[in-house]
């Protein structure tokens, strides 16, 4: 099994261009994450998706969109991208959100580091 | 906003000697996880603890929970060069459908 995999692993854009970030998963878990991780702010949650169908903000969604294409795949796109975006951006799945009887650990990809110019 | 927060941001220790970690919060919580990142890696889970337990084992490392003080602590024994890493806590708040809040973590250098 691969776990969780991101594609690209790198990526340069110049201000303004957009691109999409691919996430798959071969777990058969129900829930999804996209994160960005900047230093010294540790892992910020940009869009989940609780399940196959759903998808709901996190904490920075700004700037940002999301597709559920199917239980295996979550997408990431930068419509018009900006120098703040400038991140290394993860991509994590778990069995199900937290919750009452609900304890789930979760899986994540390496990673995809992107500069905007 | 940040749940929960680490303690030390950094920590640099010789091999063979125990590092600990703490990570504090500020609201109830479901259970708390450990998560450790190699350099230009992804983070990988090194333990769960639930609310209601008070410590919990695996390997080398011992992890406990206080939910009086809403703290924990992760204690790595007999460390080793390979544990060299940055180290998140991350929990999971009460109610439904909650998601994991990661702190900033801990840096932790082990010295051969």
């Amino acid at each position: 099994n691969a776990g969780v995999t991101q594609t690209p692993k790198f990526q340069v854009l110049k201000t303004g261009q957009s691109m999409t970030l691919q996430c798959a998963q071969d777990m058969n878990h129900n829930s999804m994450y996209w994160y960005r991780q900047d230093p010294g702010m540790g892992l910020r949650l940009i869009y989940y998706s609780a399940s196959e169908g759903t998808t709901d903000k996190g904490e920075v969604p700004n700037g940002y969109n999301v597709s559920r294409l199917n239980k295996r795949e979550f997408s990431l796109r930068l419509e018009s991208a900006a120098p703040s975006q400038t991140s290394v951006y993860f991509c994590a799945s778990s069995e199900a959100l937290q919750g009452p009887g609900s304890y789930n650990e979760q899986f994540f990809g390496p990673g995809t580091r992107l500069t905007v110019l | 906003s940040q749940q929960g927060e680490e303690d030390p941001q950094a920590l640099s220790i010789q091999e063979g000697e125990n590092a600990t970690m703490n990570c504090s919060y500020k609201t109830s919580i479901n259970n708390l996880q450990w998560y450790r990142q190699n350099s230009g890696r992804g983070l990988v889970h090194l333990i769960l603890i639930r609310s209601n337990e008070r410590e919990k084992h695996s390997g080398r490392l011992r992890v406990t929970l206080d939910t009086s003080k809403k703290s924990s602590s992760l204690l790595i024994t007999a460390s080793r060069a390979a544990d060299t890493a940055s180290y998140f806590c991350a929990t999971g708040p009460t109610g439904a459908n909650s998601k994991l809040t990661f702190g900033k973590g801990i840096t932790l250098s082990v010295r051969p």
